[in-house]
């Protein structure tokens, strides 16, 4: 079985800082690693995705996640938050032969004027 | 991108009533669909995996016979809430996967379900 941890269930943060949310996940097969972002009353947008290759993944809209196998994590970052940035950030995780996601319990990200 | 969508976006019912809900992948074929429930400030929680023209698969714990599923057709599943209640009121969100691809998943916009 899969699962995934968000240790931080609310990150507040200053606009134009750099901000981290954690993800580490846990499974006896190798996963693929997902981050959606959820706006309010909104449905999951797929924010990025590690399938293999490079182990650092990037967005179009300036956020990265990069897999570490040992540390079994898939940390997103952003050098600099804007205020739409604000949003529910869940982390999943999802075997190589199955279909269905599993999620963590997600982080808020609250982006301050 | 492919596009999920969810009809409606938004309900009310009374309690006791049955509600259906519509997940429709608008430019590719799914023959497989998923259904999520989502409670308030907190993650998804897969309820069911929908395969076109078999019976879905439940997660242990959700009840078949009260959230029926149909996926009639390669770009259709449907879920009903019957004889809902209070309890159910949440965020109903389903995702498709593109046939063929193994990875590739999208997820409609969801539907809030309020039962008064």
């Amino acid at each position: 079985a899969q699962s995934v941890t968000q240790l931080d269930s609310q990150v507040p943060v200053f606009e134009e800082a750099p901000v981290e949310l954690r993800c580490n996940y846990s499974s006896s097969v190798s996963v693929y690693l997902f981050w959606y972002v959820q706006y309010p009353n909104q449905g999951l947008q797929l924010l990025l995705k590690y399938l293999s290759g490079s182990t650092l993944v990037e967005s179009i809209n300036g956020f990265e996640a990069e897999f570490n196998k040992s540390q079994t994590s898939f940390h997103l970052r952003k050098p600099s938050v804007h205020i739409s940035d604000t949003a529910e950030y869940f982390c999943a995780v999802r075997m190589f032969h199955g279909q269905n996601f599993v999620f963590g319990p997600g982080t808020r990200l609250s982006v301050l004027p | 991108g492919a596009v999920v969508s969810q009809h409606p976006s938004r309900v009310i019912c009374k309690s006791g009533t049955s509600v259906k809900i519509e997940c429709r992948s608008l430019d590719f074929q799914a023959t497989t669909m998923f259904w999520y429930r989502q409670f308030p400030k907190k993650s998804l929680m897969l309820m069911a995996t929908s395969n076109e023209g078999s019976k879905a698969t439940y997660e242990q714990g959700v009840e078949k016979d009260k959230f029926l599923i149909n996926h009639a057709s390669l770009t259709l599943s449907t879920l009903t809430v019957t004889s809902a209640h209070p309890e159910d009121s949440s965020f109903y969100i389903c995702s498709a996967r593109v046939t063929g691809h193994s990875y590739e998943q999208y997820f409609g916009p969801g539907t809030r379900l309020t039962v008064t």
